[in-house]
């Protein structure tokens, strides 16, 4: 299983710019990386995925160096509403057995 | 559109006892998964389905048992419950995912479980 590592929490301010990295030595050939965001008492909520290089949506970037043993979640501008637990996840849906999550990073989005 | 919906929301049991947690999806999707979720802990895999019929063992499977007959629902049963079982129990799924791609989970929003 690819063991993922990420910082325990981060603090920032609005309108900033954060970057979430995760750390992901052993990742498979066929592993994607999988970012999720989760609010207290909810269910994680998909934000990105991707399996090399930068992929971009509505609400983040995810940056995948060559190697892809770690991967950076960036997230501009953050708000308040940002504030949650942002897990990284490395694996294949298709192989079920070898999901793993990480630790988590709490971020805290202040004014 | 409810996405995935896990019943009941929570629930308190006294050791020993058993139940059953629904979880349903209604994006026919044929991947289903239950995570287990500990105070300050990421999600842990217990069982998950890859089809109707289908089950097989995740990271945290013992004391758990699941069952996929309709490819819509899944359940996970509990025959003896412990208080080390006491946590957040979460239900995901997600479409089968094309060859040299891959799918994000849609999860429900949960349910605590409390053994006393």
């Amino acid at each position: 299983l690819a063991k993922t590592t990420q910082p325990i929490s981060m603090d920032s301010y609005e309108g900033q710019e954060v970057n979430i990295t995760c750390s992901h030595n052993n990742i498979a050939t066929n592993d994607y990386i999988t970012w999720y965001q989760q609010f207290p008492s909810q269910g994680p909520r998909f934000i990105i995925q991707g399996y090399k290089t930068k992929v971009t949506n509505e609400v983040a970037s995810l940056f995948i160096p060559a190697d892809r043993k770690s991967s950076t979640l960036s997230l501009p501008r953050v708000s308040l509403s940002d504030t949650a637990v942002y897990y990284c996840l490395v694996g294949t849906t298709g192989g079920g057995n070898k999901l793993t999550f990480g630790t988590g990073t709490q971020l805290k989005v202040e004014l | 559109n409810a996405g995935v919906t896990q019943t009941p929301k929570f629930r308190v049991l006294k050791t020993g006892q058993s139940m059953t947690l629904l979880c349903a999806q209604d994006m026919n999707h044929e991947y289903m998964y239950w995570y287990r979720q500990d105070p300050g802990m990421g999600l842990r895999l217990i069982h998950y389905s890859v089809g109707e019929g289908t089950t097989a063992k995740g990271e945290v499977p013992d004391g758990y048992n699941v069952s996929r007959l309709k490819k819509q629902n899944f359940l996970l049963g509990l025959e003896s419950a412990a208080p080390s079982q006491t946590s957040v129990y979460f239900c995901a799924s997600s479409p089968r995912p094309p060859t040299g791609s891959d799918q994000p989970q849609h999860f429900g929003d949960g349910t605590r479980l409390s053994i006393l």
